[in-house]
């Protein structure tokens, strides 16, 4: 069974630049959540998503951030534009049904730099 | 607001030397508990669970953790540390019916030859 999947692996780009984060799920996962870990600090949650409806996404730094997950499948989760401080590295993992307390599956994370 | 405290940033043991990585968590009602592990150029894994029943749980590769309620408290433990557990070490809670996860700001674990 692959696992979760994460691209690009790692990102390079200016300030005021877009870039846009892909996750892949576990096949049949529900439950679809970002986070993000900036500078050696705690993995701080973003965004749940249960199928394709935002179930919880006060994590979100700002308006700057766009998270979709259209179909219920893969995720995208979009930062324009980007600033200094949205460094770190973006976290997608998934776990398999509802609201159901169960193990998250992490992906390998997508570094991002912004210059 | 809910948070996950992790008592060492970085720990360094001989291979044989006992370990015991500290976590505490802020109250707020019943909890799952979590350790993951993250070996260098690897993806974040699960060592251990705890759900409800026995608050002594066993994970994988001879790690095991102890849920102790009255301290709010589920520290991580190894009897004897191998070269190959060098890795950074995160506990999270999971409030329930909160879906995600709390993280604290994970523990480097150094083990010498």
């Amino acid at each position: 069974e692959a696992g979760v999947t994460q691209f690009p692996s790692h990102s390079v780009i200016e300030k005021g630049q877009t870039v846009t984060l892909r996750c892949d799920p576990i096949s049949g996962h529900d439950n679809l959540y970002w986070y993000r870990r900036v500078m050696g600090k705690e993995i701080k949650f973003l965004l749940h998503f249960v199928k394709e409806s935002k179930q919880d996404e006060s994590g979100m730094p700002n308006n700057r951030f766009l998270a979709e997950r259209t179909g219920g499948t893969y995720s995208t989760l979009k930062v324009q534009p980007a600033e200094l401080e949205d460094s770190g590295v973006y976290f997608c993992a998934s776990s398999y049904k509802g609201l159901l307390i169960n193990e998250q599956f992490f992906g390998p994370g997508t570094r991002l730099t912004v210059l | 607001a809910q948070s996950v405290s992790q008592h060492n940033h970085h720990v360094i043991l001989s291979e044989a030397a006992s370990l015991e990585l500290g976590c505490n968590y802020s109250y707020g009602g019943t909890v799952n508990l979590f350790w993951y592990v993250q070996y260098p150029g690897q993806h974040l894994q699960l060592l251990l669970k705890y759900f409800s029943g026995d608050p002594l749980v066993k994970g994988i590769k001879g790690f095991e953790a102890e849920f102790i309620k009255s301290k709010f408290s589920f520290n991580l433990r190894k009897p004897s540390v191998q070269w190959s557990d060098t890795a950074e070490y995160f506990c999270a809670v999971t409030y329930t019916n909160a879906g995600k996860s709390t993280f604290g700001d994970g523990t480097t674990l150094t083990v010498k030859p």
